[in-house]
């Protein structure tokens, strides 16, 4: 199947200091990259979808000032956390598809993000 | 709206058990489905899909076959192995913004 990196997988950042996340698709062209939450034993929460070239689609509840999405090209989508707070403590799952990928998604390691 | 409903774990079964997990869902239309597995510290994998209505998607030993009649969707493999133990997730694909909905997951472990 087609390879997502996702960076770093963990951090560890200051109350008040922004993070960003990488999501790369190595080998194919994703058209479309979402964004997951997952809370210690929940299931994963969408929190926004990219398409490349345009703005962010964020899920009811998502603070969109709040964790920033720029999906600039093709390969690569970036989530920003911005003044982070421990209760921003989380792994944060990034995937991609696109139609010639025939709608599979592929998910990236994660990263694991804690806040102090 | 869409939903995924699967069995609540966790789950512990001794080597070469049978497993079953079960999954059912509510969509408007004709999903997708799918179940992903979940190693501790990683992202996901797809583990199998089915895409129309009396597809059986198979893998590894799992397998899991698309029930219309009874919205249904679970996940069977007839040995499981310490390396299965893993959070598996069901998860259905409708309409054309390829959105995942997820269940819960189960935690599935395997004892030697």
């Amino acid at each position: 199947g087609a390879v997502v990196s996702q960076h770093p997988s963990r951090v560890i950042c200051k109350s008040g200091t922004s993070v960003k996340i990488e999501c790369r698709s190595l080998d194919f062209q994703a058209t479309t990259m979402f964004w997951y939450r997952q809370f210690p034993k929940q299931s994963l929460m969408l929190m926004a979808t990219s398409n490349e070239g345009s703005k962010a689609t964020y899920e009811q509840g998502v603070e969109k000032d709040k964790f920033l999405i720029n999906h600039a090209s093709l390969t690569l989508s970036t989530l920003t956390v911005t003044s982070a707070h421990p209760e921003d403590s989380s792994f944060y799952i990034c995937s991609a598809t696109s139609q010639a990928m025939n709608t599979e998604a592929f998910f990236g390691q994660g990263t694991r993000l804690t806040v102090v | 709206g869409n939903s995924v409903t699967q069995m609540e774990g966790p789950v512990t079964l001794s080597e070469e058990a049978f497993l079953t997990i079960n999954c059912t869902y509510t969509a408007t239309g004709y999903p997708s489905l799918f179940w992903y597995v979940q190693y501790p510290g990683e992202g996901l994998q797809l583990l199998l899909k089915a895409t129309k209505a009396d597809d059986k998607g198979s893998n590894k030993g799992f397998e899991a076959t698309y029930r219309k009649e009874t919205t249904s969707f679970h996940l069977e493999k007839g040995s499981v192995q310490v390396s299965d133990s893993a959070v598996y997730f069901c998860a259905l694909s409708g309409g054309s913004n390829y959105k995942l909905t997820f269940g819960k997951g189960t935690l599935l472990t395997v004892n030697p």
